[in-house]
C-alpha cells in the first residue's frame, strides 16, 4: 500500500536552478495538493488540482508551477529557485466520495536553496 | 480569509489527559480536521468534525462548537509516542481546500 509517494526526499539547489518535484498516488483520488511547511507557519497551500488536466492557485503560488497530466501524478516545478523557497514540501491527495475528503500526505521533500 | 489559532507548545505527563484548543474565523465553514505529525514525518488524519459535539475515537476525542468558532482535541492516557505536533485545519465552502493552523507541539514526559 504505497498511498502517496514523493520524489526526491531531499534536494539541495543553488539560487536560480530549476527542479521538479513528483507526487504519485495510487488511491484513484481526484484531488491533489501541494503544500509547503515552514517553522511556526504550519502548512500553506501552493497549488491544487480537482482532476486530471486541471490546476488552481492556493495561498502561496508565486514562484511555482504545477501540472496534472495524469490522474495519479501531480508535478510541482520551481523555474528559478530562491532561498525563500527553502522548505519542506508535502503532497496530499483526497476524494469527495467519502464526504469527509480526508487528505492523505506523502512523506515530504526537504529542499534547501543556497 | 481564514484565521486559525492554536497554542505553539504544550507539555504533559505520561498517563495524564491533555486538551489542545483551536479557535478559528472563517467565511463559510465546512468541516474541521485534526492531524498528527511526528517530527520529520507526514501529517496523518486523526479526526473530523462538521457538526457541533464530541467525536470519540479510542484515546482521542475532538469537540466542535461552530457558534464559538472553537474546537479541541482531547488525548487521554497519554503515551510517550503521543509526543508530536497536532495540526488543526478548517475547510471552507470555497472549494475543497484546508487552511491549517501553525500546529501545537506536544511533549509527553515520563
Amino acid at each position: 500500500n504505497a498511498g502517496v509517494t514523493q520524489t526526491p526526499k531531499f534536494r539541495v539547489l543553488k539560487t536560480g536552478q530549476s527542479m521538479t518535484l513528483l507526487c504519485a498516488q495510487d488511491m484513484n483520488h481526484e484531488y491533489m495538493y501541494w503544500y509547503r511547511q515552514d517553522p511556526g507557519m504550519g502548512l500553506r497551500l501552493i497549488h491544487y488540482s480537482v482532476g486530471e488536466g486541471t490546476t488552481a492557485k492556493g495561498e502561496v503560488p508565486d514562484g511555482y508551477n504545477v501540472s496534472r497530466l495524469k490522474k495519479q501524478n501531480f508535478l510541482l516545478g520551481l523555474e528559478s529557485a530562491a532561498p525563500s523557497q527553502t522548505s519542506v514540501y508535502f503532497c496530499a491527495s483526497g476524494d469527495w466520495t467519502l464526504a469527509k475528503n480526508i487528505q492523505y500526505f506523502g512523506a515530504g521533500t526537504r529542499l534547501s536553496v543556497l | 480569509g481564514q484565521n486559525i489559532d492554536q497554542p505553539t507548545e504544550m507539555t504533559a505527563t505520561e498517563g495524564a489527559i491533555v486538551q489542545i484548543n483551536c479557535t478559528y474565523q472563517t467565511s463559510g465553514f465546512n468541516g474541521l480536521f485534526w492531524y498528527q505529525q511526528h517530527a520529520g514525518e507526514a501529517p496523518t488524519f486523526l479526526s473530523y468534525n462538521v457538526l457541533d459535539g464530541l467525536e470519540e475515537k479510542g484515546r482521542f476525542s475532538s469537540f466542535l462548537s461552530r457558534s464559538k468558532g472553537y474546537s479541541y482535541l482531547l488525548l487521554k492516557e497519554l503515551q510517550m509516542k503521543d509526543s508530536a505536533s497536532y495540526l488543526c485545519a478548517v475547510r471552507s465552502n470555497a472549494g475543497n481546500m484546508l487552511t491549517f493552523g501553525g500546529g501545537t507541539r506536544l511533549m509527553v514526559k515520563p
